[in-house]
């Protein structure tokens, strides 16, 4: 399996844009999670997916934020309109289980808001 | 709520022995694992405890001690290539939505 695949790499983008991250999770795997990652804030949970149904939306900033999981092997997070302090290394991340720790992480989309 | 505290940067030598300390509080717990981040990479899992003690993984100890929320990640024979971000994580079930969530990682950087 190639892993977690995350689509673009980078991203540069203006304010107000539409701005759509893609992942693609290890096949067979029934749990997504989305992170975005700081400086300062460190490794935040945006949001989590079960089996495709998002169970833990609690991590989404704030309305400008959706996520998507329309089947088991495609997730999408999209911000519109897009902020410079939306700027961050947004990963994707899989595991297989509930309660499985081990959590394979794609290779991040770098975000870059002016 | 939860969290996940750690220090935010370890300094040491080649060779030498390194501790990571994570203390938690969550809503629910199965177990602590721990991850390793290069600059620009990402995380990648290194360990997971479940029960009380310690595990063994070749240079890499984890310990984890559930009646004081508290565990560590230990770091023998240091090499300049294990300077990277070191996270604790756990799988929060607290109203039952499992989300994994990760602490405020450690900065390890090892030197000549």
């Amino acid at each position: 399996d190639a892993g977690v695949i995350q689509s673009p790499r980078h991203e540069v983008t203006e304010m107000g844009q539409e701005v759509t991250l893609r992942c693609k999770p290890i096949s067979g795997h029934n749990s997504l999670f989305w992170y975005r990652q700081t400086m300062m804030r460190g490794l935040e949970l945006l949001i989590y997916f079960n089996n495709n149904v998002p169970i833990d939306d609690s991590g989404m900033p704030e309305d400008r934020f959706s996520a998507k999981m329309p089947n088991a092997s495609f997730s999408t997070l999209k911000i519109q309109p897009s902020e410079p302090r939306d700027s961050a290394v947004y990963f994707c991340a899989s595991s297989l289980g509930a309660a499985n720790t081990e959590a394979f992480f794609g290779q991040g989309t770098r975000l870059t808001v002016v | 709520g939860q969290s996940l505290e750690q220090p935010s940067e370890v300094t040491a030598v080649e060779g030498a022995i390194v501790q990571i300390n994570c203390t938690y509080q969550t809503s629910g717990f199965y177990g602590l694992s721990w991850y390793q981040q290069h600059d620009g990479g990402a995380p990648t899992f290194l360990s997971y405890n479940a029960l009380d003690g310690l595990e063994e993984t070749g240079r890499f100890s984890s310990f984890l001690s559930r009646s004081d929320s508290y565990g560590y990640l230990l770091l023998q024979e240091l090499q300049m290539k294990d300077s990277a971000s070191y996270f604790c994580a756990v799988r929060d079930h607290g109203g039952a939505t499992n989300k994994l969530i990760f602490g405020t990682g450690t900065l390890l950087a090892v030197q000549p």
